[in-house]
């Protein structure tokens, strides 16, 4: 079974901390995606990974910034803690364009970020 | 930023009844519509890839249509049951040409079903 996992369901940090989010999948696929969604906003795209060590920005990336040094594992940090950072975080993974999945995207359960 | 929209927002409906709710996508550089449901506190699950004009895809009691010149597509909700309350999320993959990996996601349709 298709499996992507976030290290950590829900997190409190403070203004100005360095957070990292985890993201971890088991299905050898080539892209890896960071989404924020908030309230009548619905999922917004950050930052996507289609190699290792390959990124590319989504469409708000400023604050954030990713790391993707294995290809099972995408990192999304937050340099420097924001209130308006707080939100929840799904990250998401995706096999290669042309394999016939039409870049169906499998889904972390997500990370509820909470930024005092 | 490409515009994705769903209607509507929310929606009550009670048990048995069918309902229906509409993304509109961008009708040029087409190349894939997908539907997800997410249910609280789990993962969004893809529904139906969708990909050629004229698509039909099913599922159970849910089913869903593609109409690519006009730039929309139907969910459809058979005999509605109270497993079904979720948020239904469309999203629009752009033919990027050398390849397309971003989807751009409508800020989803909530469904409540009442017991």
């Amino acid at each position: 079974d298709v499996k992507v996992t976030q290290s950590s369901r829900y997190l409190v940090k403070r203004t100005g901390e360095k957070v990292f989010l985890e993201c971890v999948q088991d299905m050898d696929h080539e892209n890896m995606f960071w989404y924020r969604q908030d309230p009548g906003l619905g999922l917004r795209l950050i930052y996507f990974s289609y190699d290792v060590k390959m990124k590319e920005k989504g469409d708000i990336p400023e604050g954030y910034s990713v790391s993707r040094e294995k290809k099972e594992r995408f990192s999304l940090i937050l340099e420097s803690a924001s209130t308006n950072q707080t939100s929840m975080y799904l990250c998401a993974s995706s096999p290669p364009t042309g394999t016939g999945a039409k870049n169906i995207q499998y889904f972390g359960a997500g990370t509820r970020l909470s930024v005092l | 930023i490409l515009n994705v929209e769903q209607s509507p927002q929310s929606l009550h409906v009670q048990e048995g009844d069918s309902t229906n709710f509409t993304c509109s996508f961008p009708s040029s550089n087409f190349y894939a519509l997908h539907w997800y449901r997410w249910e609280t506190a789990k993962s969004p699950e893809a529904l139906f890839v969708m990909t050629l004009n004229g698509d039909e895809k099913k599922k159970g009691r849910i089913s869903a249509t593609l109409n690519t010149k006009e730039g929309y597509s139907y969910l459809y909700i058979k005999g509605s049951q109270p497993e079904d309350s979720a948020t239904y999320l469309c999203a629009f993959v752009k033919d990027s040409g050398a390849g397309s990996y971003q989807l751009t996601f409508g800020k989803g349709t909530k469904l409540s079903v009442i017991p």
